[in-house]
């Protein structure tokens, strides 16, 4: 299973755009990148998904460079709400390996 | 809301006993993860079922098992409690497997006094 590594925490400011990159050196071919977001004492949940280039939804966009060992989720103009942790996550279903939450990194939101 | 249910919200309990945590799949995932979230910490995966069947394994200790049932319901059992046990546990489902989006129950916060 491809190893992920984030940014253990970041800070913005409202308004601005935050982007936070993963790194996933050993990613496989049939390998997906997603990303969840968790508010304390909730569930993750889901933002987005991505193979190759780029992917936009009504919340995030995700960037993955041509080689694919590295994404980066941009988060527009954020809010005080977007306070949270983001998780990368990398896997495919080939076999019966689970996909794996890392330490995620915490977004801080300010003001 | 997701549409996964988790029963009980809250459970306090005392070291050595026995626990079980319910988890109930939105209509129609056949697939159903546990996760264990200590304080302050990220999310462990503990394990898989899809339709009735073990899928993928985690950091799951021996002393907790896990099952599916027919309707696919889930539970988890938790027996000789430690401290170290209290977390919050959550359920998550999706239609098969894979790289498929989890849809994520509000978990069980289980306190080990």
């Amino acid at each position: 299973l491809a190893k992920t590594t984030q940014p253990i925490s970041m800070d913005s400011y409202e308004g601005q755009e935050v982007n936070i990159t993963c790194s996933h050196n050993n990613i496989a071919t049939n390998d997906y990148i997603t990303w969840y977001q968790q508010f304390p004492s909730q569930g993750p949940r889901f933002i987005i998904q991505g193979y190759k280039t780029k992917v936009t939804n009504e919340v995030a966009s995700l960037f993955i460079p041509a080689d694919r060992k590295s994404s980066t989720l941009s988060l527009p103009r954020v809010s005080l709400s977007d306070t949270a942790v983001y998780y990368c996550l990398v896997g495919s279903d080939t076999g019966r390996r689970a996909l794996t939450f890392g330490s995620g990194t915490r977004l801080q939101v300010q003001p | 809301d997701s549409g996964v249910t988790q029963t009980p919200k809250h459970l306090i309990t005392a070291t050595g006993q026995r626990v079980t945590l319910r988890c109930s799949p939105r209509s129609g995932d056949l697939s159903v993860y546990w996760y264990q979230q200590s304080l302050d910490q990220g999310l462990q995966f503990l394990i898989q079922y899809y339709n009735g069947e073990e899928r993928a394994k985690g950091n799951i200790l021996e002393r907790f098992s896990a099952q599916q049932f027919p309707d696919l319901h889930s539970e988890l059992n938790l027996s000789s409690l430690e401290l170290g046990d209290s977390a919050l546990y959550f359920c998550a489902s999706s239609p098969r497997t894979g790289v498929e989006t989890q849809y994520f129950g509000p978990g069980t916060r289980l306190l080990v006094l």
